[in-house]
């Protein structure tokens, strides 16, 4: 099991651009988020999923989009990037609600100049 | 509006001895606490959890306590080894909704010195 794998690992944007954060789970796992860890902060979750098809808004969606085709992915589009968006990206996935427990990726890091 | 608090960014302690890590929560609704580790350029791994009924969880040399009068927990290691060196993170979970969302606290970053 390769468990919750992210691509790319790190990127740089200039302002205005846009990009797919990918993310993948062999887990078999219903639940998926995508949360955003800034520089001395927690991680903030930016949006959810609780299967395929089913999305919804964490805390800080502003500026993000995402869609749940399968299972096993969750990508994460950045449209008009900003530099309030230079930040690393976790995605976490886990088995079902009550667990609780989250499993994470190893994170991408994004700068945007 | 910072639910979840880590009031101290850093802690160093001597392999061997006890760390005791804080946190502390405002939101009555949340009903489970996790705590997370986190190595550099790494994701958080999932290291012990607590329900609210219960107001201690031990495993191996790791034990949280939890304090629900005063909204405080607590995690314990014992003894300290230096692979212990990482940030820990606290986590609180509500269920609202169809999913369980976590709220992180900011982080201590744990330094076990030999």
């Amino acid at each position: 099991n390769a468990g919750v794998t992210q691509t790319p690992k790190f990127r740089i944007l200039k302002i205005g651009q846009s990009m797919t954060l990918q993310c993948t789970q062999d887990m078999n796992h219903n639940y998926m988020y995508w949360y955003r860890q800034d520089p001395g902060m927690g991680l903030k979750l930016i949006y959810y999923s609780v299967g395929a098809g089913i999305t919804d808004k964490g805390e800080v969606p502003n500026g993000y989009n995402v869609s749940r085709s399968t299972t096993e992915d969750f990508p994460l589009r950045l449209e008009l990037a900003a530099p309030s968006q230079t930040s690393v990206y976790f995605c976490a996935s886990s088995k079902r609600t009550v667990t609780y427990e989250q499993y994470f990726g190893p994170g991408t890091r994004l700068t945007v100049t | 509006d910072q639910q979840v608090k880590q009031n101290s960014p850093s802690l160093s302690v001597q392999e061997g001895r006890i760390s005791i890590l804080n946190c502390d929560y405002t939101n009555s609704m949340f009903d489970y606490f996790l705590w997370y580790k986190k190595y550099p350029a790494e994701g958080p791994t999932f290291l012990i959890s607590i329900s609210s009924i219960k107001d201690k969880n031990e495993d191996g040399r790791f034990t949280v306590f939890l304090n629900k009068s005063a909204k405080h927990l607590s995690l314990h290691i014992v003894p300290s080894q230096p692979g212990d060196s990482a940030v820990y993170f606290c986590a609180a979970s509500a269920i609202t909704g169809t999913a369980s969302k976590l709220t992180f606290g900011t982080g201590t970053r744990l330094q076990v010195t030999l």
